[in-house]
């Protein structure tokens, strides 16, 4: 089956600065990349996703970059805001076998104001 | 539009009881997978329903197991239950398989004792 890992598990930036989030995937037939965000006690939220036919996604200060060669997909925020810190998961699923989600460990971001 | 929703939002058991969590999908969604997300893990893939059948299941025992009703709703029944049981089990909906993405639902917090 597939495996997702993620890097880093914890990562402090100063408000204002860039954080990247990293992941890789063993299973090259999966296709579908999606980003979440998880506050403390609260449901994983979408923020960003992206499919295999796209090489890079963004959306305002989120952005996705895949590289299906090297099976790696990173999560960039740019201007990072106190609002921001919370656990990201990424996560992999391949069409043909109804999507079902991999998810990475999850990285706690803290933004220190 | 509602959301997804899962009841009871947090429950405790006893080593050995059976519990049932529920779920009622967002509307317009017809798939609903479950996960089980211990504390400071990503969320493991449990099984998946489409259509009210089962499409896919990940890697637990067979004391796990589910029901998807034709309204979509669902049901995870869970036997025989373990210390190791105590998690968050989310839900998720989506259209067409999972295709367009989950939405998650903000989870029941199992805990045995």
């Amino acid at each position: 089956g597939e495996n997702v890992e993620q890097h880093p598990s914890t990562l402090s930036v100063q408000e204002g600065d860039s954080a990247v989030i990293k992941c890789t995937y063993s299973d090259s037939a999966s296709n579908y990349f999606p980003w979440y965000k998880q506050e403390l006690g609260k449901r994983p939220q979408l923020i960003i996703d992206i499919r295999s036919n796209v090489g890079e996604k963004k959306d305002q200060r989120i952005a996705v970059t895949l590289n299906k060669t090297a099976k790696h997909f990173s999560l960039h925020i740019t201007e990072t805001q106190p609002e921001d810190s919370a656990v990201y998961f990424c996560a992999a699923s391949r069409a043909d076998t109804g999507n079902q989600f991999y998810f990475g460990t999850g990285t706690s971001l803290t933004v220190i104001p | 539009e509602t959301g997804v929703t899962q009841s009871p939002t947090h429950l405790i058991k006893t080593r050995g009881q059976q519990v049932t969590l529920r779920c009622s999908s967002q509307s317009g969604h017809n798939t609903v997978s479950w996960y089980q997300q211990a504390l400071g893990q990503g969320p493991q893939f449990i099984f998946q329903y489409y259509r009210e059948e089962e499409n896919g299941r990940g890697n637990f025992p067979p004391r796990f197991s589910g029901l998807q009703f034709p309204n979509y709703s669902s049901e995870l029944n869970v036997n025989a239950l373990e210390l190791d049981d105590s998690a968050l089990y989310l839900c998720a909906s989506s259209q067409q398989g999972g295709y367009y993405g989950y939405t998650f639902g903000s989870g029941t917090r199992l805990t045995v004792v």
